[in-house]
């Protein structure tokens, strides 16, 4: 299996609303990452867990939460959010040894949409 | 600091001719490089990847050159075939080599359109 499986496709929300993003692979991988990408635009690093605990947040604003419940599922909470947060949001993982091997597997992504 | 940067952003060839797209980078120390092709409407796939310690790497109909020199790696994608049409970006690892999961750092992309 070298699946990563985020859910939901689309997802449409207020500014006012609460939504989670969930993210899940089964390849053994303890680094995940969440990535934010705009139209015509390249991906750009969010946060990053490794062996499930929070390594790097790229000044990410707080009205995003990243939880990483277990190895295998990744979760990004929403609130609050405003139009300009409307993007591509993507899920990966990859071994945690950056040495040896930091392909990363991604997602198909979540399209949001903030109105 | 490290940027990864390509130099055109589309690419028209013709179904059946070689492609090449190009890709720049600042950081003399970086080690490690990725390409992936983004398809509309889905996430990034892995199509190869080099190390500094080698200038060349084939895979099936593609090969990724690295110039040290000059700091600049290629993706050739021969005998081009509609399903090639993507977006394809060059990335590297940010962080410094020897550290742990860091993520990526991707390049602006080239958008390739394979002519019938």
């Amino acid at each position: 299996d070298t699946e990563v499986t985020q859910t939901p496709k689309h997802l449409v929300m207020g500014m006012t609303n609460k939504k989670s993003l969930k993210c899940e692979q089964h390849m053994g991988h303890r680094a995940m990452y969440w990535y934010k990408q705009k139209a015509k635009k390249p991906p750009e690093l969010m946060f990053v867990y490794s062996y499930e605990k929070l390594s790097i947040n790229e000044s990410v604003p707080s009205r995003f939460s990243p939880e990483c419940p277990n190895s295998s599922l990744l979760n990004l909470h929403l609130h609050a959010l405003q139009p300009e947060d409307s993007a591509l949001y993507l899920c990966a993982s990859s071994q945690s040894d950056r040495v040896s091997n930091t392909e990363a597997f991604f997602g198909q992504g979540t399209r949001l949409t903030v109105v | 600091g490290e940027s990864v940067g390509l130099h055109l952003p589309t690419l028209s060839v013709q179904e059946g001719d070689n492609s090449i797209i190009n890709c720049a980078y600042s950081n003399s120390a970086s080690d490690y490089f990725i390409w992936y092709k983004q398809e509309s409407g889905k996430g990034p796939q892995f199509i190869i990847d080099i190390r500094s310690n080698m200038d060349k790497r084939q895979g099936q109909r593609v090969t990724v050159l690295l110039n040290k020199t000059v700091k600049h790696l290629s993706l050739q994608i021969a005998a081009t075939q509609p399903g090639d049409s993507a977006v394809y970006f060059c990335a590297e690892p940010k962080g410094e080599a020897g550290g742990g999961a860091d993520g990526l750092t991707f390049g602006k992309g080239t958008h390739l359109i394979i002519q019938p």
